[in-house]
């Protein structure tokens, strides 16, 4: 069964610092890996996506996001956090293979920025 | 488009009562998806349709819960009866349909379902 793992579930960083969000997949094939972000009281929405063409994924607000198989990885970057960046960020995973087309998310990841 | 709209956004209720919550996918979108949050088991995938029919409902808790897509523009996901652990916020999401340009789904604002 797929699977995503989130490490950490408090980021705290510097306005400007470097954004680093983990995010490992368990899964017998490459699927689908998707960040999203929610800001509170909002619905997610989807900040970048791989879907096997370029392994770097660069999404909206300045973020990106890199597809390692070896290391089963889709950590989710960002060079200069802003302080609206401050959001609880997912990571998800879809099957491409087996027909079924739901999502699994990871447990997320409340990212702190301080001014 | 408005994107997908879920209703009500918030909804206190007793427990005992029935409770429906309501959305509206993303038109043109073949599938549809209602998930749970909480603070304590994330996000949860209840149950997911494809052309208004139930794919797989294996997250739906238990008989209390019941969904419904009667038409491609509409969904209900109805409690009955409701416990104060239901209490969580329900997100309704739908996609436009399989190949790698249709992969992401899309969120609705979600209710936040308080039951008392």
């Amino acid at each position: 069964a797929q699977s995503v793992t989130q490490l950490g579930s408090h980021v705290s960083v510097s306005e400007g610092a470097l954004v680093l969000l983990r995010c490992n997949y368990s899964s017998s094939v490459p699927p689908y890996l998707f960040w999203y972000v929610q800001y509170p009281n909002q619905g997610l929405q989807l900040l970048l996506k791989y879907t096997s063409a370029a392994t770097l994924v660069k999404g909206i607000n300045g973020f990106e996001a890199e597809f390692k198989k070896s290391e089963t990885s889709f950590h989710l970057t960002k060079p200069s956090a802003h302080m609206s960046d401050a959001a609880e960020y997912f990571c998800a995973v879809s099957d491409r293979n087996s027909g079924t087309y739901k999502y699994i998310f990871g447990t997320g990841t409340r990212l702190k920025v301080l001014a | 488009d408005a994107g997908v709209i879920q209703s009500p956004r918030h909804e206190v209720t007793e427990m005992g009562q029935e409770v429906t919550l309501r959305c509206k996918p993303i038109s043109g979108h073949d599938y549809l998806f209602w998930y749970r949050q909480t603070m304590m088991r994330g996000l949860e995938l209840l149950i997911y349709f494809n052309n208004n029919v139930p794919i797989d409902d294996s997250g739906m808790p238990e008989d209390r819960f019941s969904a419904k897509m009667p038409n491609a523009s509409f969904s209900t996901l109805k409690i009955q009866p409701s416990e104060p652990r239901d209490s969580a916020v329900y997100f309704c999401a739908s996609r436009p349909g399989t190949g790698v340009g249709n992969t992401e789904a899309f969120f609705g604002q979600g209710t936040r379902l308080t039951v008392v």
